[in-house]
């Protein structure tokens, strides 16, 4: 089946820093990749629609200029925590379309645990 | 627009019964329904989904989900609980034309007991 790869699984860094977190279709071509957001305890939030080749649509509330998502390829979107600070900790996860597949259903990534010290 | 309602926040059931976790949703369209379950720590994986055929919805690992259009539910049921099950569960809309846009419940986490 389809599988979507994230990497790093956790990542600690020093606050101010700037940390990417990629987002890869292994077998499949995502002409559309989801990041949402996910607080302990909580639901996943939807923080953008990334595009293949097209600027990424973010939703109400979601700083684009704090949240850099990129998509140049069919197989890879990445996400860039300009500044991070330590409220930027959470759990990231990516997920992605399978664009020649007709079926409405996306796969998901492991996740990526930011840690802002 | 979408919305789906979780019925519960956690649910504690003993081994080997029966587990029900329920899901009501609202939608302008015919809505496809999606149950996600998360294992600590992990990403979401999909157990099962609803997509206008038959009501009735067998998933992975002995789950299964109804469609009741008239109670506007998507209950979650398995006949007999495991431990490897306890984990975080989300029930999930997504709207024809949304782009694939979801909308996700605030989760119900279940927990088994020996």
């Amino acid at each position: 089946g389809a599988v979507v790869s994230q990497h790093p699984s956790w990542v600690i860094c020093k606050s101010g820093t700037s940390v990417k977190i990629e987002c890869r279709s292994l077998d499949f071509q995502a002409t559309t990749m989801f990041w949402y957001r996910q607080f302990p305890k909580q639901s996943l939030m939807l923080m953008a629609t990334s595009n293949e080749g097209s600027k990424a649509t973010y939703e109400q509330g979601v700083e684009k200029d704090k949240f850099l998502i990129n998509h140049a390829s069919l197989t890879l979107s990445t996400l860039t925590v300009t500044s991070a600070h330590p409220e930027d900790s959470s759990f990231y996860i990516c997920s992605a379309r399978d664009g020649n597949s007709g079926a409405n259903v996306l796969t998901f990534g492991a996740g990526s645990r930011l840690t802002v010290l | 627009a979408q919305s789906v309602t979780q019925l519960d926040s956690h649910v504690s059931v003993s081994e080997g019964t029966p587990v029900l976790l329920r899901c009501n949703y609202s939608s302008s369209y015919s809505p496809s329904l999606f149950w996600y379950v998360q294992h600590p720590n992990k990403g979401l994986q999909l157990l099962l989904k609803y997509t206008s055929a038959a009501t009735l919805v067998k998933g992975i690992n002995g789950f299964e989900a109804e469609f009741k259009k008239s109670e506007t539910s998507f209950h979650l049921t398995k006949p007999s609980a495991h431990m490897s099950d306890a984990a975080e569960y989300f029930c999930v809309v997504s709207e024809p034309g949304g782009g694939n846009k979801l909308t996700f419940g605030t989760g119900t986490q279940l927990k088994v007991e020996l």
